[in-house]
């Protein structure tokens, strides 16, 4: 069975610095896509970014980027350049790519940034 | 445009009760997705429709169930209300049934059952 582990609970950064969330994630599937998603107290999963597997290249959206490293099966999210704005729950998010929209999250990384 | 809305924000009921939860998708969007999120957890798949057909379901016991409607909007019910059955559910809408497409959130349905 597939499975998604977050092991920081709590982050905490300083505005401005840079944090790296970790994720690694088990399967036995060869093609899948991982994702990170953002859900501040209003509760909406917000897509921050997504990594298909057969792609070498990490994903990077603005000041968010991932180090996608296969065969260890681990999937971190760096922010840069943290704002206020950032602090919410970060969840890591793993699905095979069926029709089935099977989303296998972990259980979450909350990221405090102070000013 | 209207992003995926759900309905009732919060609800208190009573173990034993009946909830039905409701989702309207965005406009376009043919599957739905429901998720249960514990507090303290990540989201849990529940079941997803597309095309008004259940096309797939997690380890949910048979309590629960989902319906979807000709205008793609979908209704999640659950009978026999448990205590461990308090949680936010989310409904997620995506355009078609691709590989690569994305899902989009509502912001959840809160149910606590005392």
């Amino acid at each position: 069975a597939q499975t998604v582990t977050q092991s920081q609970p709590e982050m905490s950064v300083q505005e401005a610095e840079t944090v790296t969330l970790s994720c690694t994630y088990d399967t036995s599937e060869s093609d899948y896509y991982l994702f990170w998603y953002k859900q501040p107290p209003s509760r909406q999963m917000i897509l921050v970014i997504r990594q298909e597997a057969y792609k070498q290249q990490n994903a990077t959206e603005n000041r968010f980027s991932v180090n996608f490293q296969k065969a260890a099966k681990s999937f971190s999210l760096k922010i840069s350049d943290s704002q206020l704005g950032d602090a919410a729950m970060y969840f890591c998010a793993y699905r095979i790519p069926s029709g089935t929209y099977k989303y296998i999250f972990g259980t979450g990384t909350r990221l405090k940034v102070l000013a | 445009d209207a992003g995926v809305t759900q309905s009732p924000t919060h609800l208190i009921k009573t173990r034993g009760q009946h909830v039905t939860l409701r989702c309207s998708p965005i406009s376009g969007h043919k599957s739905v997705s429901w998720y249960q999120q514990v507090l303290g957890q990540g989201p849990q798949f529940i079941f997803q429709y597309y095309e008004k057909e259940e096309r797939g379901r997690g380890n949910f016991p048979d309590r629960f169930s989902a319906r979807q409607f000709p205008n793609y909007s979908s209704e999640l019910n659950v009978n026999a209300l448990l205590l461990g059955d308090s949680a936010l559910y989310l409904c997620a809408s995506s355009p078609i049934l691709g590989v690569g497409n994305t899902i989009y959130f509502g912001e959840g349905s809160w149910l606590t059952v005392v």
